[in-house]
């Protein structure tokens, strides 16, 4: 099947030690998003692809950087987590060719740091 | 501004009841609207959306959502709740397709969902 796959599913992290969280996709859908979502809050948007064009949101704190090599791979950096930075991550993405947007999610990476 | 509004932070119905999810929304056009699910720890998965014609639309897992323009609501159904429904219900929307390449969704809340045996 079709799918949005994230790895690993659980990560732990030091304070101040860079972690990469991946996603990889099957569906070939040319947008792939990135959300943080904290406990009993609905996702919050951190940058999306359109393509290989990047969008950052501007809330976004510098450090969060993401990556996206190919269509298939999305990757999202955290440089220097703090113990705010404790959180589901999330990937999603979408297509366009059909005049809809849906957005399909990954089953996250709950990120905790020590 | 752009909001989405879920009143109901959460809800406990028993098994075999209805249940009705409410969503208010105000955006500037008339957007896209979506229904997610969250079971605990995991992904949000996609129950529905409307973009455009018939205003009631039919989902997965037996849910269905009405669009009211003139009440800018897009409320939730289900005519027969099971246990397995126990989750949370996010409700989204989105700028019309042909708004660009925005795709920011503005989430609601979300309603925590209980389901009593």
């Amino acid at each position: 099947d079709a799918m949005v796959i994230q790895n690993p599913r659980y990560q732990v992290t030091q304070f101040g030690k860079p972690v990469t969280l991946s996603c990889s996709q099957t569906l070939n859908h040319n947008v792939m998003y990135w959300y943080q979502q904290k406990s009993s809050q609905a996702p919050k948007l951190l940058f999306h692809y359109y393509d290989k064009d990047f969008n950052n949101e501007a809330d976004t704190p510098d450090n969060f950087q993401s990556r996206r090599p190919n269509t298939s791979f999305c990757f999202l950096d955290i440089r220097s987590p703090g113990l705010g930075d404790a959180a589901m991550y999330l990937c999603a993405t979408s297509s366009e060719d059909r005049g809809t947007y849906e957005q399909y999610f990954g089953p996250g990476t709950r990120l905790t740091v020590t | 501004a752009q909001s989405v509004t879920q009143p109901d932070i959460h809800i406990t119905v028993s098994e075999g009841a209805s249940l009705e999810l409410r969503c208010n929304y105000s955006y500037g056009a008339t957007p896209y609207l979506f229904w997610y699910v969250q079971s605990p720890g995991q992904g949000l998965q996609l129950l529905l959306k409307y973009f455009s014609g018939d205003t009631l639309v039919q989902g997965i897992k037996g849910f269905e959502a009405e669009f009211k323009r003139s009440q800018s609501s897009f409320n939730l159904r289900k005519p027969s709740v099971h246990w397995s429904d126990a989750a949370e219900y996010f409700c989204a929307v989105g700028p019309p397709f042909n708004a660009g390449n925005n795709r920011k969704l503005i989430w609601g809340l979300g309603t925590s969902l209980a389901v009593n045996p």
